[in-house]
């Protein structure tokens, strides 16, 4: 069975800092990897989706993640925080290429010191 | 392009009550998928509906269930509620191909007292 762990349940950086959020997954096969983020009292939106090619994957909002499949690893980052990117951010994983059964890691909560 | 709704947005209800929820996908979109968000055990699957059809189901009883009609709008059903259904429960949206982004609404906030 395919599993996420996210490193850090709450995350804090200065504005202007660099932005870093850890993401292992667990999979028997190629996994389909995505990072989500949730503003409080909304749904969740994608920022970004590796599912072949190009390990290194341009989101929105200057977010990226790089699958690195030796480390089974889907970090995010963002090279300058801002204060709207303070959220919650999931990262998860495919069962499968049918992306509508997704499962998700546990979440970590972004603050943005000012 | 309206994105996806559901209704209602909260809900308080009694245990041993059932209730229902609903979801208006994105006009095109084929595809609707149920999940259950609570601090425990954070967001988890429920199912998916692909024209009219379930597709993918998640590991819940089966006091939770779920219909899709013809115009791509999904209702989601929890009978003989417990207090461990207090959720948020968001539906999300998609063509329904392979890799399509699941687009989601803003859930629906059930309280079971």
């Amino acid at each position: 069975a395919q599993s996420v762990t996210q490193l850090g349940s709450h995350v804090s950086v200065s504005e202007g800092a660099l932005v870093l959020l850890r993401c292992n997954y667990s999979s028997s096969v190629p996994p389909y990897l995505f990072w989500y983020v949730q503003y409080p009292n909304q749904g969740l939106q994608l920022l970004l989706k590796y599912t072949t090619g190009a390990t290194l994957v341009k989101g929105i909002n200057g977010f990226e993640a790089e699958f690195k499949k030796s480390e089974t690893s889907f970090h995010l980052t963002k090279p300058s925080a801002h204060m709207s990117d303070a959220a919650e951010y999931f990262c998860a994983v495919s069962e499968g290429s049918s992306a509508s059964k997704i499962i998700f890691g546990s979440g970590t909560r972004l603050s943005i010191r000012p | 392009k309206a994105g996806v709704t559901q209704t209602p947005r909260y809900l308080i209800k009694t245990r041993g009550q059932q209730v229902t929820l609903s979801c208006s996908p994105i006009s095109g979109h084929r595809s609707v998928s149920w999940y259950q968000q609570t601090p425990g055990q954070g967001l988890q699957f429920l199912f998916e509906y692909f024209s009219e059809t379930q597709r993918n189901k998640g590991n819940f009883p089966g006091r939770f269930s779920g219909r899709q009609f013809s115009n791509s709008r999904s209702e989601m059903n929890v009978s003989t509620l417990e207090l461990g259904d207090s959720a948020l429960y968001l539906c999300a949206s998609s063509l329904g191909r392979e890799f399509n982004e699941q687009f989601f609404g803003p859930g629906t906030r059930l309280t079971v007292l």
